[in-house]
């Protein structure tokens, strides 16, 4: 079955230190991934994707995320994160370029201390 | 410009109501989406619309209603909902489901709908 995994539904970082919000993937052929993160009563906000190319992909608001084949995983990272970090955080993948479905993971919550 | 509007923002309906929510955009995008999202879960996919029609109903119940009246809008229309229907209704577009490559589904900011 093709799926999403976001292992830790909240991390908690200091801000200034660096985070990481885990995603691992189950797909049976090249994945599209993506990143997007969602504030309190708001809709999705894109941060970032991976089709092919560079592992380490750069995305908005100093966000990246580094693609991982062997390990299919897809990890976000910002080196220094800020309070307005806060926020749900949902990796997703588009299995193939034959469906249109996005399969999202179940979502982490960041929450980034003064 | 990537912005996907909604209207309205909140939305509080009986049972027996019938009500509409609008979904628009501008980014000449051909497809668009409609997801539910109930608090603290993932959004779920409801419909896609490829070119104005209906490409994806993932099995969603008949009171819920899509239409597609142009590449720029898309509506729900609801009709004898149920409490379990409240939640926050998004909707996506992107640039096209067939061109094969990783379009980016770009997101509202959703009507939040009370069921009472």
């Amino acid at each position: 079955a093709q799926s999403v995994a976001q292992p830790e539904d909240q991390v908690n970082v200091a801000e200034g230190n660096p985070l990481t919000v885990k995603c691992t993937y189950s797909v049976s052929g090249n994945p599209y991934l993506f990143w997007y993160v969602q504030y309190p009563n708001r809709g999705l906000q894109f941060l970032l994707k991976y089709i092919t190319g560079d592992n380490l992909v750069k995305g908005s608001y100093g966000f990246e995320a580094e693609f991982n084949k062997s390990q299919t995983s897809f990890h976000l990272k910002k080196p220094s994160a800020l309070v307005s970090d806060s926020a749900l955080y949902f990796c997703a993948v588009r299995p193939s370029e034959d469906t249109d479905k996005l399969i999202f993971g179940t979502g982490t919550r960041l929450q980034v201390f003064p | 410009d990537t912005e996907v509007t909604q209207t309205p923002k909140h939305l509080v309906m009986g049972m027996t109501n019938k009500k509409s929510l609008k979904c628009e955009q501008h980014m000449g995008h051909r497809a668009m989406y409609w997801y539910k999202q109930k608090a603290k879960k993932p959004p779920e996919l409801m419909f896609v619309y490829s070119y104005e029609k209906l490409s994806i109903n993932e099995s969603v119940p008949s009171r819920f209603s899509p239409e597609c009246p142009n590449s720029s809008l898309l509506n729900l229309h609801l009709h004898a909902l149920q409490p379990e229907d409240s939640a926050l209704y998004l909707c996506a577009s992107s640039q096209s489901t067939q061109t094969g490559i990783g379009e980016t589904q770009y997101f509202g900011p959703g009507t939040r709908l009370l069921v009472l």
